[in-house]
């Protein structure tokens, strides 16, 4: 059964970069593609973006500017940079996947990491 | 960018009644809709896909229905399980794969 482990995130500064790493077990990492989702408080779910194993990335428009993916195939992880946060930023950050290339729906999630962007 | 519109937003239902939640898209999405149950601290869960597909290991009591632009999810029996947050994601016309705002549903 695959399961999902995240860890990172935390307090940040205002203009500060986030970053949050989602480490997979269970399975492969090849043949999916990896995304973030965030929950702001009191707010509903938000996509981020998303990665593949053979690096190809979809965005959010409204984060694009600010978004920076990777992934680590030899290592099952995949990562998340956000660059200059803001308060808006501050969210429970969850990683999932769905399957590649079709379709778009999550089939596994992560527990979620608390990012607070605070001075 | 297409909204998704859920209602009611918070639904207060007893144990072992019928729950009804509705989801409306802002433009038509066909049958691409997904339902995920979220309780507190922990990950969200996948039910249905396909508008009406259960996922692998839900309980029959959870059925998906609708096209186009307006989807139910329907819980038949409550269990206490069941009290939860859901949310309904399209994942027709991306970016960006969009959200429901989420149907928090308690027991009255």
């Amino acid at each position: 059964q695959v399961q999902l482990q995240q860890w990172g995130g935390g307090l940040v500064k205002p203009s500060e970069t986030l970053s949050l790493t989602c480490a997979v077990s269970g399975g492969s990492i090849s043949g999916y593609y990896w995304s973030w989702v965030r929950q702001a408080p009191g707010k509903g779910l938000e996509w981020v973006g998303e990665i593949n194993h053979g690096g190809a990335r979809n965005h959010n428009p409204s984060l694009k500017s600010r978004l920076a993916m990777s992934i680590d195939t030899s290592k099952n992880q995949f990562s998340l940079q956000l660059k200059s946060v803001t308060a808006a930023d501050t969210a429970v950050y969850f990683c999932a996947r769905r399957a590649a290339p079709k379709p778009e729906y999550f089939q596994v999630w992560g527990q979620g990491s608390l990012v607070t962007v605070s001075s | 960018e297409i909204v998704m519109t859920q209602s009611p937003a918070t639904l207060s239902v007893s144990p072992g009644e019928r729950a009804t939640l509705s989801c409306r898209a802002s433009q038509s999405i066909d049958n691409h809709i997904a339902w995920y149950q979220h309780r507190p601290g922990q990950a969200p869960r996948l039910l249905i896909y396909g508008a009406s597909t259960r996922a692998t290991a839900i309980p029959a009591r959870f059925s998906g229905s609708g096209s186009g632009t307006e989807f139910t999810l329907t819980i038949s029996s409550l269990q206490s399980e069941d009290f939860a947050v859901y949310y309904c994601q399209q994942y027709d016309t991306w970016p960006p794969l969009t959200f429901g705002g989420g149907t928090k549903l308690e027991i009255k």
